[in-house]
Formats: C-alpha cells, structure tokens, sequence
C-alpha cells in the first residue's frame, strides 16, 4: 500500500524566513497531494493542494511543488509569520474525490518572532 | 463553503459506558464521510469509511462493535465509542467532501478522556 514520508518533524525558523517541508510517497498510481495545517486542538484545515497534471502551484505565501518522477512533493511557505506556527500534514490519494488520504508524520513548524 | 461540524469538542467518561461523537456537513451533503484518530503528536489514522445508508467499511485492525458508525442522514454521521476504556482515549476527527472531486474537509476533532 502507499506509504507517505515527511521530513523534517520539527523545524524552527525566525519570523520572515522561508520553510519547506518535504513529503515523500511510494505509490506511483497517487496523483492527488493536499497540504493540511492543524492548530493545537482544532482539526486539520486544508491549505493547498496539488494535482500530478501540474509540477507547481502558488497562493499568495505558500507553494507546493510536485515531482513525479521522483514521487516527492514539498510545501514551501516565504515569509513566515508567527501565526504560520502550527503542524503540518502532507498526504498523498489516488483521486481527489474517491480514495482514502494516505498522511505524513506531520511537521511541526514553530515560527520565532 | 464544506464546513465540517463535530460535536462535543470534548468529552470525559468513566470506564465501561459508551459516548457518541456527532459529524455534520453544515452547508453540504457527504454520502461518505471519514472518521480518523489521532494519538498526541502522532499523525492522523484512519479509522473506518462511513457511507450513508449502509454499513461503514472499517479499517483493518479498528474493531466495528466497538466503534459503532451510523450514517443516517446525508449530513450526519455518528461515532459510538461502547464500553470505552482509558486506551480509548484519543483525539477523533471526522471528515467529508462536497462533492466526488472535492478535498476532505476536517471537523475540529473531538478529544476523549476516559477515567
């Protein structure tokens, strides 16, 4: 079955710098990668996603970039704020719609002001 | 749009009674809606596939008498925790999507302390 890698679990970076986290995937058929940002005690918020038709896809301070070839898709967020402070979720699906969602290991990103 | 709502928030119980955690799809309707469980700084495992108007599909592993899934209406889907135990606590968080080719939407979770 798919199996979903994410690296790195924890990463601190000073206010207005930049942070990626990568996400791997082992199922060549999963063609659908969402981004999930969870706040303490709340549920998981959808905050971007991509579709394995499109290498790169931008909104506003965050990007995810797709490489198929590789299976690996990364989540870069430019000028970080406080309030980006959070864990972060990559997961990877055989259809946007239909298939069950394979999740990382979460990333837990603290932004220092 | 696709908010997901879930009710309580929290919970606490003693060991041996059964608590029922509600899922609702407030502007949308879900045929199918998810219910995950999350251990403290773990990631997000699902638990079953919940499908209104039949019985859920259950992960391997997760036991279907004692996590009860009733998906009764096409906004509702409701998790029942029977005689709950302290390694039942846990954070649960349900989800849906508006439609085939739409993300999962997340509740807010509910977290479960059993005593």
């Amino acid at each position: 079955g798919e199996n979903v890698e994410q690296h790195p679990s924890t990463l601190s970076v000073q206010e207005g710098d930049s942070a990626v986290i990568k996400c791997t995937y082992s199922d060549s058929a999963s063609n659908y990668f969402p981004w999930y940002k969870q706040e303490l005690g709340k549920g998981p918020q959808l905050i971007i996603d991509i579709r394995s038709n499109v290498g790169e896809k931008k909104d506003q301070r965050i990007a995810v970039t797709l490489n198929k070839t590789a299976k690996h898709f990364s989540l870069h967020i430019t000028e970080t704020q406080p309030e980006d402070s959070a864990v972060y979720f990559c997961a990877a699906s055989k259809g946007v719609g239909t298939y069950k969602y394979i999740f990382g290991t979460g990333t837990r990103l603290k932004v220092l002001a | 749009g696709a908010v997901v709502s879930q009710h309580p928030s929290w919970v606490i119980c003693k060991s041996g009674t059964s608590v029922k955690i509600e899922c609702r799809s407030l502007d949308f309707q879900a045929t199918t809606m998810f219910w995950y469980r999350q251990f403290p700084k773990q990631s997000l495992m699902l638990m079953a596939t919940s499908n209104e108007g039949s019985k859920a599909t259950y992960e391997q592993g997760v036991e279907k008498d004692k996590f009860l899934i009733n998906h009764a209406s096409l906004t509702l889907s409701t998790l029942t925790v029977t005689s709950a135990h302290p390694e039942d606590s846990s954070f649960y968080i349900c989800s849906a999507r508006d439609g085939n080719n739409s993300p999962l939407h997340f509740g807010n979770g509910t977290r479960l302390t059993v005593t």
